[in-house]
């Protein structure tokens, strides 16, 4: 078990339709990390947040956002969806802000586009 | 731009046999260097990283890599394959990208699958 908390698990809903998603970090842990893993993309980096404040941006779509609350939970925001936003969503922590650290990743919620 | 390649999808092999999983990097300046395994409906779990210092790195469950500069390689070894380590194994890469100026994230390899048999 990581520690690090998503739900929900999985997600199915419809084109147009906007989700979010939440993580909770390992205990101790200020970063959170967002990534999507798909078939044809692979895992992709999308964004990191550091005690509070966006710290990274990746390949993050304009319709995607997120925000990191004051007792370090997580949640990504993803509005207008689309057939191809049908993937696998990790939230991975580390204790600090650099990449040089381990991430902790959950297990993921799945999300289907009908 | 900082990349990394895993240029076989899937590595078999026989339980008790040695493995290798490869990975092959592309990035400027001083590479820090990352295995990670997914197991069927999990996240990623750390395996072993490399940032500075001796090239043959050790990590979980009995892997090690190895660091090679000249080859811009980091490959995944053990030297006995349980059926257990059957997964999906990722390489990833953090580094400076020196046209931008950026390189705080990980990129990671497509993956590859390990399938270990009796």
């Amino acid at each position: 078990d990581s520690g690090v908390t998503q739900t929900p698990k999985h997600l199915i809903t419809a084109t147009g339709q906007r989700v979010t998603l939440r993580c909770s970090p390992r205990s101790g842990d200020l970063s959170v990390y967002w990534y999507q893993q798909s078939l044809d993309q692979g895992l992709q980096f999308l964004i990191q947040y550091y005690n509070g404040e966006e710290r990274a941006k990746g390949n993050i779509l304009e319709r995607f956002s997120a925000q990191q609350f004051p007792d370090l939970h997580s949640e990504l925001n993803l509005s207008s969806l689309e057939l191809g936003d049908s993937a696998l969503y990790f939230c991975a922590s580390s204790v600090g802000a650099s990449f040089d650290q381990p991430q902790h990743f959950g297990d993921g919620t799945r999300l289907s586009i009908l | 731009a900082q990349s990394v390649a895993q240029p076989e999808d899937q590595v078999n092999v026989a339980e008790g046999n040695p493995l290798t999983v490869k990975c092959t990097y592309s990035v400027s300046g001083n590479p820090y260097l990352f295995w990670y395994v997914q197991y069927p409906n999990r996240g990623l779990q750390f395996l072993l990283k490399y940032i500075t210092g001796d090239n043959l790195v050790k990590g979980s469950y009995g892997f090690e890599a190895e660091f090679n500069k000249s080859q811009t390689s980091f490959h995944l070894k053990k030297p006995s394959a349980l059926v257990s380590d059957s997964a999906l194994y990722f390489c990833a890469v953090r580094g400076v990208d020196i046209l931008t100026g950026g390189g705080n994230k990980l990129t990671f390899g497509t993956g590859t699958q390990l399938k270990v048999e009796l």
